[in-house]
């Protein structure tokens, strides 16, 4: 089966830092997307990707849809205190007439204020 | 709008009790996913309801596991003579489509004691 490896992950940084966090498959996807979950809350989606090459923003937060369409990585800049969390990649092979997401295990972000 | 709701937000049950989890998607969403999140862990797919279609039940992880969809709205996730190893965060998404973005719910927190 599929599968999404993401990393790093876990990440100690300061605030005000940029974070950078990555997803790659095995297979080939035709949708990325980010989300965020934080502690007692379902997962809030942050950026979906559909295109290779697409790259989309959504304020402080970039995430890209790589060219080889097996990697995705998520850009956080100016981080703050509440960008605490575990951020997760999802990828889906729609082409392949597939509407199952495969999401990775998670990078836990901790912002030092 | 209102988002996908789910009940109980917890549960405590104990080994051998049958316990039902309720979900409420967006209103107007077709397609309708149960994840179950064990501690640190990524999204495991249980369950894809999608319109009048037959379910994918592929991810159940055995026969105490079922789920309904009636009316095309509201679903129950049943889990029956429930084990230790069934604790976990059951989450609910739903997607205006079988290829959309997946909006979850906050969950419901399972522990069997």
């Amino acid at each position: 089966g599929q599968q999404l490896n993401q990393s790093p992950q876990s990440m100690f940084i300061q605030e005000g830092e940029d974070v950078s966090m990555n997803c790659t498959s095995s297979s080939i996807f035709n949708t990325w997307l980010w989300y965020k979950q934080e502690p007692g809350e379902g997962p809030v989606l942050l950026i979906a990707l559909y295109k290779a090459g697409e790259l989309t923003s959504n304020g402080r937060l970039t995430a890209q849809f790589g060219i080889t369409r097996k990697d995705s990585f998520l850009n956080i800049s100016a981080s703050i205190p509440s960008d605490v969390g575990i951020y997760f990649c999802a990828g889906r092979d729609s082409g392949a007439g597939s509407y199952q997401l495969t999401f990775g295990k998670g990078t836990k972000l901790s912002v030092i204020p | 709008g209102a988002g996908v709701s789910q009940s109980p937000s917890n549960k405590v049950t104990e080994k051998g009790k049958d316990v039902e989890l309720r979900c409420d998607p967006i209103s107007g969403h077709t397609a309708l996913y149960w994840y179950r999140q064990s501690l640190g862990q990524g999204l495991e797919f249980l369950i894809y309801f999608q319109g009048n279609s037959a379910p994918d039940k592929s991810g159940l992880p055995s026969d105490r596991f079922s789920a309904e969809r009636t009316g095309g709205s509201v679903s129950t996730l049943t889990i029956q003579r429930t084990q230790q190893e069934d604790s976990a965060v059951y989450l609910c998404a739903s997607s205006p489509g079988a290829f959309s973005e997946q909006y979850f719910g906050p969950g419901t927190r399972l522990t069997v004691t």
